[in-house]
């Protein structure tokens, strides 16, 4: 059956990085982008842009360029999220989740990123 | 950026009552997606395409629209479908979801 799996919670001071996985099975993994949603405690959902998983073409939306990187490690089937220099507004669950045209149909479970001194 | 304004905010039904929730954009998109999502877990697909059903959505709901106001209608509330719902536009860079409608039961 089709799963994304995302690595466990983190608890990082700011100024660090962070990097998270999502690791897809039972499908070819190269056949379907990528996106990344955030959400903050409490809050709603905010797309983050999206990684071409064939070409690996990132597309980020304006709110995350510069210290948020989308990556591939196709081989293994999985999706990476890094985000440099952390800052307390990036404690948010991190969702990866599948475009399976026309909508989102799977979504990983999650991955909370707490940043705190 | 096309903002979408859901409405209302929180509202609470009884069973086997009619519910409604809307999302207005500020400009005109092709299609709205619509989203559940209970505490502690990740979004579900729900309706996509303005009124298609994902897998597994019972038929009690559905969804409308066009131009710049949607809908998703629960013709008649169940316990179950207590949750939060977000609406999400894709038809224009970036994507963005609505502000999510918190729908509790009586």
């Amino acid at each position: 059956q089709i799963q994304l799996v995302q690595s466990g919670p983190e608890l990082k001071k700011p100024g660090e990085s962070v990097k998270i996985s999502c690791k897809a099975s039972g499908y070819t993994f190269t056949d379907y982008a990528m996106h990344w949603v955030k959400q903050a405690p409490g809050k709603g959902l905010k797309w983050m842009g999206w990684i071409n998983t064939y070409t690996g073409k990132p597309t980020y939306a304006d709110d995350f360029k510069g210290r948020f990187v989308f990556s591939l490690e196709a081989s293994a089937s999985t999706a990476n999220l890094q985000i440099s220099n952390l800052k307390n507004e990036d404690t948010a669950t991190y969702f990866c989740a599948r475009w399976g045209s026309p909508l989102f149909d799977y979504w990983g479970q999650g991955v909370m990123v707490t940043v705190s001194s | 950026e096309i903002v979408l304004t859901q409405s209302p905010t929180t509202m609470a039904a009884s069973p086997g009552e009619k519910v409604t929730i809307t999302c207005r954009a500020s400009s005109s998109v092709s299609y709205m997606h619509w989203f559940q999502q209970k505490s502690g877990t990740s979004p579900k697909p729900w309706i996509y395409d303005t009124s298609k059903l994902a897998s597994g959505v019972p038929d009690r709901f559905s969804g409308s629209g066009s131009g710049t106001s949607y809908s998703l209608t629960i013709s008649s509330m169940e316990a179950e479908d207590a949750a939060t719902y977000y609406c999400l536009q894709r038809s224009s860079y970036p994507f963005t979801f609505g502000s999510g409608t918190k729908l509790e039961i009586k």
